[in-house]
Formats: structure tokens, C-alpha cells, sequence
């Protein structure tokens, strides 16, 4: 595709309420970026792969969020029982490879969780 | 990651060059100084990067001293457009798909 896409770009849900957020990468793209941004501050990273392999997960906050890229493309990223501290906006990047590559990012999808 | 210092804001004339500092003092031998923009409420946009030797691009210039302990972001002609949260990123290029490290960056205001 043209360039990164995530769905849906606006999300809100009920507290305790599971959530599934969708990123499509840059077609080809080797490597596939979770981020997560709050108001005011930079994004803050969450997970990352290569092909389908989940290469660190460091970054997830805790065990309710879970993200999967089964076929090396579209990623999902889960959030178990939505809490209102889980609200901000989530980032979906891919780069073309390893190493020094840049990344180029999606427009996010906002999650609101009342 | 070794951490990177840059102003938290910084004001620039329509027209006039935007130098950006940021200084990255405990940077290794093998980590890059990347620089990306967020434009509002929009995803990061990647503008350069460069290890040692000064780069220049279609967007920027990177200027890295010789030490490699700092570094500035030139934007030769500043637009309204520009106006922006600039962040300088150091980052390994020896680990595969090493994830960003965002600080808190630089507010850049231009205005004309």
C-alpha cells in the first residue's frame, strides 16, 4: 500500500470491554512497530516484529495486552479488559528491514475507554 | 539507548534557518542520531539520520561533531509549515529492528 494504515482511527469502549486494534504495513515491509503516545509525550514503544516473529515485548505494560502478526503483514494488537488508564493513541510503524532503516508510521487509532 | 538533552522549545522566523541542538554525550561507537518531526496530532515523520560524517537530505542537514557527542538539525528554510515537535533519537543499527526511543523533544514555532 501507499503507506501505513490502522482501524479503526477511533475507538471507544466500556470499561472491562476487550479491544482489537489493526495495522496494515507498508506491503513488504520486514519489520512491524507498536507505539503508544499519550497527550504531550512522545510515543513510548510497546512490541515489535520481524515476519511473523514477535521480537520483543518489553514494552506491553502488562500482561492484558498481547499484539500477533500471524502472517508477517497485518498485526493486531489486544487489549484484555479495558481499564481508563489504557486510553491514549496507539502507533503502528514498519521499516523495510534491519538495522538502520527508518520507520514510518500510521495515523493511530485513538481509544477512548469510558 | 544512550539518552539525548534537546531544548523543550525554540521559536524560529518564517524563512530564517531552524538549527536544532541535541546533545547525546554517552553515544557508542556503533549508534546512529536519528532526528524525527510529529506535525500536530500526526504520526512521527522520519526527516534524517547520519553516524559520523554530516548528511543532507531533500528536508534537512545533520550536522554531528566530530566527538559525536552532539549534534544539530538545520532547517535551511523554516515554512509555517514546519512548526513541529522534533525529536533527536539515538539508536543501534547492530540489533535488528530496534525500536524508537522517544524523549520529550523540541517544540519548534515558526512564525511569520
Amino acid at each position: 500500500g501507499a503507506g501505513v494504515s490502522q482501524s479503526p482511527r477511533y475507538k471507544v469502549t466500556k470499561r472491562g470491554q476487550d479491544v482489537a486494534l489493526r495495522c496494515d504495513p507498508i506491503s513488504g515491509h520486514v519489520s512491524l512497530y507498536w507505539y503508544r503516545q499519550a497527550l504531550g509525550q512522545g510515543p513510548e514503544f510497546l512490541t515489535y516484529f520481524n515476519y511473523e516473529a514477535q521480537q520483543d515485548k518489553s514494552g506491553l505494560p502488562n500482561d492484558r495486552f498481547s499484539a500477533e502478526r500471524p502472517e508477517g503483514s497485518i498485526s493486531t494488537l489486544t487489549i484484555q479488559r479495558t481499564e481508563q488508564r489504557d486510553s491514549a493513541m496507539y502507533r503502528c510503524a514498519s521499516s523495510n528491514g534491519a538495522g538502520a532503516y527508518e520507520q514510518y508510521f500510521g495515523p493511530g487509532t485513538r481509544l477512548t475507554v469510558t | 539507548d544512550a539518552k539525548t538533552t534537546q531544548p523543550t522549545s525554540m521559536d524560529c522566523a518564517e524563512g530564517r534557518a531552524a538549527n536544532l541542538p541535541c546533545n547525546h554525550s554517552t553515544i557508542s561507537g556503533n549508534e546512529y542520531v536519528y532526528w524525527y518531526r510529529q506535525i500536530h496530532s500526526q504520526g512521527p515523520q522520519y526527516i534524517i539520520h547520519g553516524l559520523k560524517n554530516n548528511e543532507t537530505n531533500e528536508m534537512a542537514s545533520l550536522i554531528i561533531t566530530e566527538d559525536r557527542k552532539s549534534s544539530t538539525l538545520i532547517l535551511p528554510h523554516a515554512t509555517l509549515r514546519d512548526t513541529a515537535v522534533y525529536y533527536c533519537i539515538v539508536r543501534s543499527a547492530n540489533q535488528a529492528g530496534t525500536a524508537l526511543i522517544f524523549g520529550k523533544g523540541t517544540t519548534l514555532s515558526v512564525s511569520s
